[in-house]
């Protein structure tokens, strides 16, 4: 599988500022996802990311709050902006694999996120 | 509203038996199945896909799909407590909707 990193690891926000976290893959893929996991809970998809379009975003999620850049096939970043607590989060992009004809999802180690 | 549904769990199952998973989805006409690891403070790692009903096999792993009854199960023979993880079943294609996971706890 691809191999996937993310920076930070991990950061410590103040409230109203924003983050922006890195996702490099070492191959070309064509869909970037990225998803949010909460303290505690499951992981939620917050929207998919194809070079070329804009980010299709997820019921809950707004460009405004989680504006996403995908430059080209093998980067992608995700910003949370205007951070409150409630952004407090692991997020983690991932990306499709095709090579064995069906799609499957591999994770980056993710982005551990509080906000004070 | 597509939806998954796992129990929380905790499993807890010796080491050397096998752990059974469960998994069940509302979306109908869902085509994909996975199975992901996620140990604490680690991202999720696939462990099994499976695409169509019956089981699929992969060395300790078996992962079942039932479609008419909307259901997937993981099994996982001869557990050891490297094991010991949370299960997450995710469904979808592309888009996956993950359930809350199966913390699974194989002791000594």
């Amino acid at each position: 599988s691809a191999v996937i990193s993310q920076k930070p690891s991990r950061d410590i926000c103040q409230r109203g500022t924003s983050l922006t976290i890195q996702c490099q893959v070492d191959s070309q893929v064509t869909m970037m996802f990225w998803y949010r996991q909460q303290p505690g809970q499951s992981l939620t998809l917050i929207a998919t990311a194809n070079q070329g379009s804009e980010a299709t975003y997820e019921s809950g999620f707004v460009i405004d709050k989680f504006p996403i850049s995908r430059p080209n096939l093998t980067f992608s970043t995700l910003t949370v902006s205007n951070m409150s607590p409630e952004d407090s989060s692991i997020y983690l992009c991932s990306v499709e694999d095709k090579r064995t004809g069906v799609s499957t999802q591999y994770f980056g180690p993710g982005t551990r996120l509080t906000v004070l | 509203q597509k939806e998954v549904e796992q129990n929380s769990g905790p499993l807890s199952v010796p080491e050397g038996a096998i752990a059974s998973l469960n998994c069940t989805y509302s979306d109908r006409v869902s085509q994909s199945f996975f199975w992901y690891r996620q140990y604490s403070g680690k991202s999720p790692e696939l462990i099994m896909s499976i695409y169509s009903n019956g089981d699929k096999e992969d060395g300790r792993f078996t992962a079942q799909l039932n479609k008419a009854s909307q259901y997937v199960s993981l099994l996982i023979r001869d557990s050891q407590p490297s094991d010991s993880a949370t299960y997450l079943c995710a469904v979808g294609f592309q888009k996956l909707v993950f359930g809350t996971g199966t913390r699974l706890l194989v002791s000594p």
